[in-house]
């Protein structure tokens, strides 16, 4: 299957601060990317679907003036958190999609403290 | 509403067993479905896609898909503890995103 990779793995970082979140597919063209965010013992949930060239859809509930997504080329995805908090304290995971299929990245431990 | 549905278990199988994991969907207009696997503290990983009616095989794994039903399965066979994780189903409803449900956790016993 194809690949997908995220940087950093993981993130400490304190309250008020700005975290930014890199997704790529590293071997293979994704007009289509999405993030998710996965608490502790819960389902993704899909914050928004990432489209190159244009601006985000977010997904209702969810703050695109905190959670900023950029989609500047076809291999790459950013996810900025704006303004942490502890409660953006999460597993945040990009995927790509390669046809009908998508492919996960390893995944963002945010922590905020 | 556009949902799928899946027992949130635990499914606890014995070593070598087959595992078998069930997920319906809300609405007939999705057309693809997908198996995800999840270990603890790790992103989904795919393990099948389906998308016609009908079995598909790949190693220990069948997917099922029955439209007409609007259910879809995943056979594991010879089941390993390493087997043991979330298995996450999945639909497109033809659009871009994926609707999951909420997984059913595995666990294979020695």
């Amino acid at each position: 299957g194809a690949v997908v990779s995220q940087h950093p793995s993981w993130v400490i970082c304190k309250s008020g601060t700005s975290v930014k979140i890199e997704c790529r597919s590293l071997d293979f063209q994704a007009t289509t990317m999405f993030w998710y965010r996965q608490f502790p013992k819960q389902s993704l949930m899909l914050m928004a679907t990432s489209n190159e060239g244009s601006k985000a859809t977010y997904e209702q509930g969810v703050e695109k003036d905190k959670f900023l997504i950029n989609h500047a080329s076809l291999t790459l995805s950013t996810l900025t958190v704006t303004s942490a908090h502890p409660e953006d304290s999460s597993f945040y995971i990009c995927s790509a999609r390669q046809g009908d299929e998508q492919f996960f990245g390893p995944g963002t431990r945010l922590t905020v403290l | 509403q556009k949902e799928v549905e899946q027992n949130s278990g635990p499914l606890s199988v014995p070593e070598g067993a087959i595992a078998s994991l069930n997920c319906t969907y809300s609405d007939r207009g999705s057309q693809s479905f997908f198996w995800y696997r999840q270990y603890s503290g790790k992103s989904p990983e795919l393990i099948m896609s389906i998308y016609s009616n009908g079995d598909k095989e790949d190693g220990r794994f069948t997917a099922q898909l029955n439209k007409a039903s609007q259910y879809v399965s995943l056979l594991i066979r010879d089941s390993q503890p390493s087997d043991s994780a979330t298995y996450l189903c999945a639909g497109d409803y033809n659009t871009d995103k994926l609707i999951f449900g909420t997984g059913t956790r595995l666990q294979v016993f020695p």
